[in-house]
Order: C-alpha cells, then structure tokens, then sequence
C-alpha cells in the first residue's frame, strides 16, 4: 500500500527566502512521485515529477525536488519566492503496476500544504 | 487541444436529489477516475476505470456510482446526495504505462 505525508499544512515565508515543503512517502515498490500545485479556485498542475531517472528533478516555476530513497522523502525547493507562489501544494505517490509491470495511474495524495508567501 | 472536461463546475442541490457529474477526455485514455478533494485530507480516489465496462472502487466510493459504457466518459453518479458528500471533485484520465495523469477542472459540488 501508498501512503504520503506532507509536514506542515501551513508554510509561510518571506518574499525571496527558501521555500521547502515536505514530504515523506511509503511504497513497496519503486514509486513514482509528483509534485501539483493549486492555485486559489483552481485545478491541479503538474509542477514537477520522478519517475526513476535522475534522483534531482526541476520543474516549472523554479521548483525542483530530490529522491531521496534512503529517507523515503521527496521534498519541494525553490531557492527564492516569489508572491505568485502562494497556493496549496500537494505530493503524490503511484506505486500501482498492472501485469506488465507498467503504471496505471492510481495517485495517493499528502494532504496538502499551503504556502503563504509575506511581502 | 487534449483535455479533461467536466459538468457542471458548480453545483448546489439538495439531499436525496439524485444528480450525475460527467466527465470526458478527448485523448483515447484507457484509465479515468474520480477524486474528491475535502481540506485537510488532500485528494482521495472515489472509482477508477480500466477500460469500458471495467470500473472498480477506489478508497472512498460509498454514494458514488460511475460507469463507463464508452471509452472517452467516466460520468459520477451520486443517487441519494447527502452533506457529507459536499467537496470538490477532479476527474482523472491517463494512458496505462503512462506516469502523468490529466485532471479536469473541478466541480464544487454543495449538497444542502
């Protein structure tokens, strides 16, 4: 069985400082891990995603996260906020592999963080 | 353009009406399902779908009803709503092999 857990259901920041948004995931197998973002009164975007390639992966908006299977985490950076950061965020883990050994698609999400970012 | 759509957006209606949420994908996906998303608890899946006529239930699927009769439309029926099952909802659709799932827009569903 999947399960994720994002650390803090609050993040607040200044304009310009390190954003990190946790997030710890179980799986049995390899997992897949996603990062989307939710902007006030909308739909989910993809930020970012690891499949099993490299262990560091950038996603749009200057967000990246890292791999680390060791810690079974997976958590958001971005070097500098901006305002237009400010949403919730949530973590994903697939882990559900058909016959064939490919994916076929469920999601188990975090709860979710929402970022407040301070002028 | 390859999309996810979903009717309505937002929805007020009142308990034991029955009401049905449609959702279709113009990409040829074999998998679809449906998520809800309540704060505090991030998203969580109500029904999913292999192919048509291959539906089966998801972590939260009590009140819900889908089918999936053809290949791009996975419609969520909720037969006798109740208040407990206001929330917003996302369709899901995705190739299987793929790793990225497209979601659509959301419903706001309240149930008075």
């Amino acid at each position: 069985a999947q399960s994720v857990t994002q650390l803090g259901s609050h993040v607040s920041v200044s304009e310009g400082a390190l954003v990190l948004l946790r997030c710890n995931y179980s799986s049995s197998v390899p997992p897949y891990l996603f990062w989307y973002v939710q902007y006030p009164n909308q739909g989910l975007q993809l930020l970012l995603k690891y499949t099993s390639a490299a262990t560091l992966v950038k996603g749009i908006n200057g967000f990246e996260a890292e791999f680390k299977k060791s810690e079974t985490s997976f958590h958001l950076t971005k070097p500098s906020a901006h305002m237009s950061d400010a949403a919730e965020y949530f973590c994903a883990v697939s882990d559900t592999r058909n016959a064939g050994g490919t994916s076929y698609g469920k999601l188990t999400f975090g709860q979710g963080t929402i970022l407040t970012v301070h002028p | 353009e390859a999309q996810v759509t979903q009717n309505p957006r937002y929805l007020i209606t009142v308990t034991g009406k029955k009401l049905t949420v449609t959702c279709s994908q113009n990409m040829n996906h074999e998998y679809m399902s449906w998520y809800r998303q309540d704060p505090g608890l991030g998203l969580r899946q109500i029904y999913y779908s292999m192919n048509v006529e291959v539906t089966d239930k998801g972590d939260v699927p009590e009140g819900y009803k889908v089918s999936r009769k053809e290949k791009r439309n996975f419609p969520l029926i909720l037969e006798s709503p109740s208040p407990n099952q206001t929330s917003l909802y996302f369709c899901a659709s995705t190739s299987v092999g793929a790793d990225t799932q497209y979601f659509g827009p959301g419903t706001r569903l309240t149930v008075l």
